[in-house]
């Protein structure tokens, strides 16, 4: 298989604090992981790619210093929203590429749910 | 500029057959994804097609031609449960992946 997860799939918070979005390749080493987001009833947005041991590379718009990404190891990358606001509220979906024949197909987390009160 | 297109929204009735299509215009081709994606969840891989042709995977197929930048799905025997969206996406020459926007595909009795 190629099982991704999230943690935690759903988070209320409160306006000025910060979040922290894992995400775990359970049973296979990525070579990759990327983060989205997704507002209702639009397409996924890349937010960041990340590779192990090295820092994440930003899509245009996207603001580094307050969506933290650590990618400490090549099954776990962190997503931290940082001071989180209403505006900030989404679908924050983690995808994961391995190594072999598919390298380049994305496997999809379940998602978290972030709303920002 | 890079682009997909699919169509917003379609509806099919459970036992048919619906065709959904995709087209690209990006730089460079390094293979086209289907995915789906069921309200309120993460998309889930599908199909991938980087050679000419059809590849059948069970009641869903996905069909490729890239001298006219076309890809589609096809969903066989309608289910309930293959009510949801469904995106194409294309690996460019970067091998950044192209989001379409998706098609909702809405399945009736």
């Amino acid at each position: 298989g190629a099982v991704v997860s999230q943690h935690p799939s759903r988070v209320i918070c409160k306006s000025g604090t910060s979040v922290k979005i894992e995400c775990r390749s359970l049973d296979f080493q990525a070579t990759t992981m990327f983060w989205y987001r997704q507002f209702p009833k639009q397409s996924l947005m890349l937010m960041a790619t990340s590779n192990e041991g090295s820092k994440a590379t930003y899509e245009q718009g996207v603001e580094k210093d307050k969506f933290l990404i650590n990618h400490a190891s090549l099954t776990l990358s962190t997503l931290t929203v940082t001071s989180a606001h209403p505006e900030d509220s989404s679908f924050y979906i983690c995808s994961a590429t391995r190594e072999g024949r598919e390298a380049d197909t994305q496997y999809f987390g379940p998602g978290t749910r972030l709303t920002v009160l | 500029g890079q682009n997909i297109d699919q169509p917003t929204e379609m509806t099919a009735t459970e036992g048919a057959i619906v065709q959904i299509n995709c087209t690209y215009q990006t730089s460079g081709f390094n293979g086209l994804f289907w995915y789906q994606q069921h309200a309120g969840e993460a998309p889930t891989f599908l199909s991938y097609n980087v050679l000419d042709g059809l590849e059948e995977k069970g009641r869903f197929s996905s069909f490729l031609s890239r001298s006219k930048g076309y890809s589609y799905l096809l969903l066989k025997e309608l289910q309930m449960k293959d009510s949801a969206s469904y995106l194409c996406a294309v690996l460019d020459s970067n091998y950044q992946l192209i989001w379409g926007a998706g098609t909702k595909l809405i399945i009736k009795p």
